[in-house]
């Protein structure tokens, strides 16, 4: 179980658009649509982003959205404001019925 | 409102058994695949345990299989993580999480975390 890919930082200005990816195989990210995405601020519990790959549970801004191309997924924040700035976390379930997290994204708000 | 509350943390010597505890209320507890996750220190998300919504199936990472197990009451609205032989590396915030995709991985809420610190 190999942890999935993802930069170890992003950063943007206020109002601009970033793109967090995450790269797994055809095991995990490429061979299911069991992909979701978290939000963590410092000493916080994750929050629930994106799921099933581009669904967005209730309460979540519709600036957040996600896709999937092959084995990479990837999340996408559009009109980045200052609270954007946290950790975000990919997982993706897996053949084996497990499930995989990404190392983890640090987002900077510049 | 849904409400996920750990609890069984603390500090634990190598090789010594501690066993986790997570009350949940708000909904259908049985109704839901729950899982355990946990974050080291500074560390990133590691996900451990899950299992199914009736107790039929239970996965594990591998870094903690044959060591941890994972259990639940649904009589009584709670989710267990034994876990066996700690070791200093299992030293991290545990979390509950309630699976909204049955057992895709889709969690949805989180309790607050429980810290468990194995140290001699």
């Amino acid at each position: 179980q190999s942890a999935l890919t993802q930069p170890a930082s992003v950063s943007g200005s206020p109002g601009q658009s970033i793109t967090i990816s995450c790269t797994g195989t055809s095991s995990d990210v490429g061979g299911h649509n069991y992909v979701s995405w978290y939000q963590q601020h410092p000493d916080k519990a994750p929050k629930l982003m994106i799921y099933e790959v581009t669904n967005r549970p209730s309460g979540v801004s519709n600036r957040f959205s996600g896709s999937k191309s092959g084995n990479t997924a990837s999340l996408t924040i559009s009109g980045l404001q200052a609270e954007d700035e946290a950790d975000y976390y990919c997982s993706s379930y897996t053949s084996s019925s497990t499930l995989v997290f990404g190392g983890g994204t640090k987002l900077t708000v510049l | 409102q849904v409400q996920l509350v750990e609890s069984g943390g603390g500090v634990v010597q190598p090789g010594r058994s501690l066993r986790l505890s997570c009350a949940a209320s708000g909904f259908a507890f049985s109704s839901y695949g729950m899982h355990w996750v946990r974050q080291a220190p500074g560390k990133g998300l590691e996900w451990v345990a899950a299992i199914w919504y009736d107790g039929s199936n239970k996965y594990y990472g591998d870094s903690v299989k044959g060591r941890f197990t994972i259990s639940r009451d649904n009589s009584k609205n709670t989710l267990f993580l034994q876990m066996n032989s700690l070791r200093a590396e299992d030293t991290a915030v545990y979390y509950c999480a309630r699976d909204s995709s049955g057992s895709g991985g889709a969690f949805d809420s989180w309790g607050q975390g429980t810290m468990v610190t194995v140290s001699s």
